[in-house]
């Protein structure tokens, strides 16, 4: 069975501060990808990264980077120097060669003050 | 890069009535199309998964005779709430890929809001 673990319900920062967003997933698969994903109150889901199983280097992409530990089946995300327009819920998904499914972690609500 | 559109954004309808989704893939080829449910403050359940003139697979405890998918072409699919009632009140994405297995992208559409008064 695939599951993904968002166990960072709520997370509230100061602007500036760094911010990680946890994300730990179970899967039985051998190749599989992990995505992240944004949702602002609008409620449209935008599309921050995707990483599959067999490339475990880490990403920076401007203020955002994520730490791709298969040890750990963690896949951790962070914000460095928080804004305002970073306040959303995020999401980490997973699918696997075996299903069809993206199947999302319950995610987290971070809500960045000025 | 990969469009999803969907519509409406928004509705209202009557309890008992029925209400249709649009899910359209503007610049690719959806095989596969999948439609998700989102209630407050919620992540995003599955409903179902459609391929291109196939039935809808459904998941479990997701009513088929309640939640009509359509998916009969490769750039549209539509889901039909049918005798909507309130608990059906929901936000409701699709989600197209252009083909079968991992390697391809999952682009959503912007989300359905609907109310049932």
């Amino acid at each position: 069975a695939q599951k993904v673990t968002q166990a960072q319900t709520e997370i509230s920062v100061v602007e500036k501060e760094d911010v990680t967003l946890d994300c730990v997933y179970e899967t039985r698969d051998t190749t599989y990808y992990l995505f992240w994903y944004k949702q602002p109150p609008s409620g449209e889901l935008v599309f921050l990264i995707r990483r599959n199983s067999f490339d475990e280097q880490n990403e920076i992409s401007g203020r955002y980077s994520w730490n791709f530990q298969k040890s750990t089946s963690s896949f951790n995300f962070t914000i460095t120097a928080s804004q305002v327009v970073d306040s959303a819920v995020y999401f980490c998904a997973l699918s696997g060669e075996n299903t069809d499914k993206l199947i999302f972690g319950t995610g987290t609500r971070l809500q960045v003050f000025p | 890069g990969a469009v999803v559109s969907q519509h409406p954004s928004w509705v209202i309808c009557k309890s008992g009535t029925s209400v249709k989704i649009e899910c359209r893939s503007l610049d690719f080829q959806a095989t596969t199309m999948f439609w998700y449910r989102q209630f407050p403050k919620q992540s995003l359940m599955l409903m179902a998964t459609s391929n291109e003139g196939s039935k809808a697979t459904y998941e479990q405890g997701v009513e088929k005779d309640k939640f009509l998918i359509n998916h009969a072409s490769l750039t549209l699919s539509t889901l039909t709430v049918t005798s909507a009632h309130p608990e059906d009140s929901s936000f409701y994405i699709c989600s197209a890929r252009a083909g079968a297995g991992v390697g391809y992208g999952y682009t959503f559409g912007s989300g359905t809001r609907l109310t049932v008064v």
